[in-house]
């Protein structure tokens, strides 16, 4: 299947630093790429989507001046959180579109724990 | 898309068979059934999808009932690595709906019992 890196994998940072945590596709071109969060024992929560050359779409709830993302190529998806807050620890997880050969399949990258000290 | 039905939890004996049910009994003519799996503290991990004929790759089987309201997953050989929480999802990719990001439930906790 297609692979879908992240980095960093885990990150450490005080309280009103930023954080940004880096997407790519490596075997295949992503037009569209997603971002969600999980928390402990809860599943996967989308938070936006990432279009390459256009505005990233946020769900309800999801701040996006404190989540910006930046799809500046077919391959790279960037997050970055903004003035982070230890409610803001979490596992973030990106996956990217594949429509290449016939399939439309979504693949994840292996996620980014982030704590907020 | 369309909602789907998963047991909590599941055990099978390493080695066996694992099957993985899912109801999707309002499933429509273009909704793809997707399966993924997420092992702890990992990203999830796409295993296979189908729409109305079975399908079977190098890690699963997927098993659509002719009336599309229910599908079953299967390992056909567990092993302890595939102990992992399960997700069934219902998706119509190819009618414009592709753009969307997936809506997880709390899917089928798998332990491989050994």
């Amino acid at each position: 299947g297609a692979v879908v890196s992240q980095h960093p994998s885990r990150v450490i940072c005080k309280s009103g630093t930023s954080v940004k945590i880096e997407c790519r596709s490596l075997d295949f071109q992503a037009t569209t790429m997603f971002w969600y969060r999980q928390f402990p024992k809860q599943s996967l929560m989308l938070m936006a989507t990432s279009n390459e050359g256009s505005k990233a779409t946020y769900e309800q709830g999801v701040e996006k001046d404190k989540f910006l993302i930046n799809h500046a190529s077919l391959t790279l998806s960037t997050l970055t959180v903004t003035s982070a807050h230890p409610e803001d620890s979490s596992f973030y997880i990106c996956s990217a579109r594949d429509r290449g050969g016939g399939v439309d399949t979504q693949y994840f990258g292996p996620g980014t724990r982030l704590t907020v000290l | 898309d369309a909602k789907t039905t998963q047991p909590t939890s599941m055990d099978c004996a390493e080695g066996r068979a694992a099957n993985l049910p899912c109801n999707h009994s309002t499933i429509s003519g273009n909704e793809y059934v997707y399966w993924y799996r997420q092992i702890h503290s990992q990203g999830p991990q796409y295993i296979i999808h189908g729409l109305k004929n079975n399908e079977t790759n190098e890690m699963a089987s997927l098993i659509i009932t002719e009336d599309r309201k229910s599908s079953t997953l299967i390992l056909p050989h567990a092993t302890l690595r595939d102990t992992a929480v399960y997700y069934c999802i219902v998706r119509d990719w190819y009618s414009g709906g592709g753009a969307d990001g997936l809506t997880f439930g709390k899917g089928t906790h798998l332990i491989i019992q050994p």
